[in-house]
C-alpha cells in the first residue's frame, strides 16, 4: 500500500511568484486536507478537498487555492508569494471527510519564499 | 473553533525515564482526540487517538494517553523512553461539527542518554 507521497520536496520562490504543490493520497482515500506548518509551530488547516469539491476552509486568503482530480491526487496554489508564506505545507488523506477517520501525512514541501 | 494548548515547549528527559506531555483543549460537546509525532524532516506520523469509550488509549511505540473529559486535557505517556523518541510530538482535536484537525504549538522531546 503505498502511503501518501509529496512533490518536490524542497522549493525556493521569491516574492511575488507563484507557485503549485502536488499531493497524491493513499489508495482507497477520497479526501484531501492542506495544512501549513510554519517554523516552530503547530501545522494549521489551509482547506479539504472531498470527491474533487472544496469541502471547508481555513483563515487563509483566496490567493491560496486548490483542486483534487479524479484519482483524488490534490495540487495547492499560492499566487502572489509572501515571505511569510515560507513553511513546510502538508498533505494528509483520509477515507473520508468524517472527524472520526484518521488523516495520514505526507512528508511534506518545504517552501522558501526569498 | 477548537483550540489545543500544549503546556510544555520542550522537555528533555533521560533514556528509560519515563515522561508526560500536556495537552489542553477547548471545551466541546463531542471531541476527537489525537497525538502526532513528527521526526525531524519528516511528515507527521498518528501515535494514537480518542474517539470514544475507555479514557485510557493505547498507541504505537509504548505511548498511551488518557482523555480526562471534566479537565479537557488528553496528556501522553510512555514508562520508559528510548534515544529514538527524540522528536516534536503535536496534540490535535477535532469535533462532530468541524472535519479540520487543530494542532497544538508542539512538544519537543530530546532524549539523552
Amino acid at each position: 500500500e503505498t502511503g501518501v507521497t509529496q512533490s518536490p520536496t524542497h522549493l525556493i520562490k521569491t516574492r511575488g511568484q507563484q507557485v503549485t504543490l502536488r499531493c497524491s493520497s493513499q489508495s482507497g482515500h477520497n479526501t484531501v486536507s492542506w495544512y501549513q506548518q510554519a517554523l516552530g509551530q503547530g501545522p494549521q488547516f489551509i482547506f479539504q478537498y472531498y470527491r474533487e469539491e472544496e469541502n471547508g476552509r481555513g483563515n487563509f486568503p483566496p490567493r491560496f487555492s486548490g483542486l483534487q482530480f479524479p484519482n483524488y491526487s490534490s495540487e495547492l496554489n499560492v499566487n502572489a508569494l509572501e515571505l511569510d508564506d515560507s513553511a513546510l505545507y502538508l498533505c494528509a488523506s483520509s477515507f473520508s471527510p468524517s472527524s472520526t477517520d484518521t488523516q495520514y501525512f505526507g512528508p511534506g514541501t518545504r517552501l522558501t519564499v526569498l | 473553533a477548537q483550540s489545543v494548548t500544549q503546556l510544555d515547549s520542550q522537555v528533555p528527559v533521560f533514556e528509560e525515564a519515563p515522561v508526560e506531555l500536556r495537552c489542553n483543549y477547548s471545551s466541546s460537546v463531542s471531541v476527537y482526540l489525537f497525538w502526532y509525532v513528527q521526526y525531524p524532516n519528516q511528515g507527521l506520523q498518528l501515535l494514537l487517538k480518542y474517539l470514544s469509550g475507555s479514557t485510557l488509549v493505547k498507541g504505537i511505540n509504548g505511548f498511551e494517553a488518557e482523555f480526562n473529559k471534566s479537565q479537557t486535557s488528553f496528556h501522553l505517556r510512555k514508562p520508559s523512553v528510548h534515544i529514538s523518541d527524540t522528536a516534536e510530538y503535536f496534540c490535535a482535536v477535532s469535533d462532530g461539527n468541524d472535519y479540520k484537525l487543530s494542532f497544538g504549538a508542539g512538544t519537543t522531546v530530546t532524549v539523552r542518554a
